[in-house]
């Protein structure tokens, strides 16, 4: 099994910071990648995927991520974060053709108005 | 609406008993998962199903049992062999790995 690090387990910021979101996995080929959010008392949502072309991947609420290959890296961002994007973020990882995920710990957010 | 149903929302488990969490989509989803979320650990898969009548272990299978006899059903039995059974238990369903999955809004089991 694939492993998925997620750097933060917590990260507190103010409203109008920016927010970047580390997330390394660890396996040699081709895979997808994926950010989910949980927002306080909600399901697991979707927020951006990537499986090719261009590595900058926009989401849904002003969210990006950047694939690296050569760093194995799928990095999460926003710009100006809100109060309401307090949540856990996870990152996410399957190889191509491969139904499962690996997930990362996850990292809570904390977001200060 | 289409989406994930997982009952009951909260359930509560005396030491020694098996305790079944229902898990049912009306997505067409070929594929489901049960995962566990711990805090601190993330998400870690128990089991996951590509097709009914088969399903496979996941990562921490030990002490659970599923079946999947319908393609809209996957429920999960903890049983009293799981040595520390408390957690919060999400349930998924996917298309095909493109998509990612879509989410249950889980099932919280208390061993008291």
């Amino acid at each position: 099994a694939q492993s998925v690090s997620q750097h933060n387990h917590h990260v507190i910021l103010s409203e109008a910071a920016s927010l970047e979101l580390g997330c390394n996995y660890s396996y040699g080929g081709t895979v997808n990648l994926f950010w989910y959010v949980q927002y306080p008392g909600q399901h697991l949502q979707l927020l951006l995927k990537y499986f090719s072309g261009d590595p900058l991947v926009k989401g849904i609420k002003g969210f990006e991520a950047e694939f690296i290959k050569s760093k194995f890296s799928f990095n999460l961002r926003k710009p100006s974060v809100q109060w309401s994007d307090t949540a856990e973020y996870f990152c996410a990882v399957s190889p191509p053709n491969d139904y499962k995920l690996s997930f990362g710990a996850g990292t809570t957010v904390t977001v200060r108005a | 609406d289409g989406g994930i149903t997982q009952s009951p929302k909260y359930l509560f488990r005396k030491e020694g008993q098996n305790v079944t969490l229902s898990c049912e989509q009306n997505l067409n989803h070929d594929a489901m998962y049960w995962y566990r979320q711990d805090p601190g650990q993330g998400l870690r898969l128990i089991y996951y199903s590509q097709i009914v009548n088969d399903f496979q272990k996941g990562d921490i299978a030990e002490g659970y049992s599923v079946s999947r006899e319908k393609k809209e059903s996957f429920p999960l039995t903890v049983t009293s062999a799981q040595k520390n059974p408390t957690a919060f238990y999400l349930c998924a369903s996917s298309s095909s790995g493109l998509y990612g999955y879509t989410f249950g809004s889980g099932t919280r089991l208390t061993v008291v």
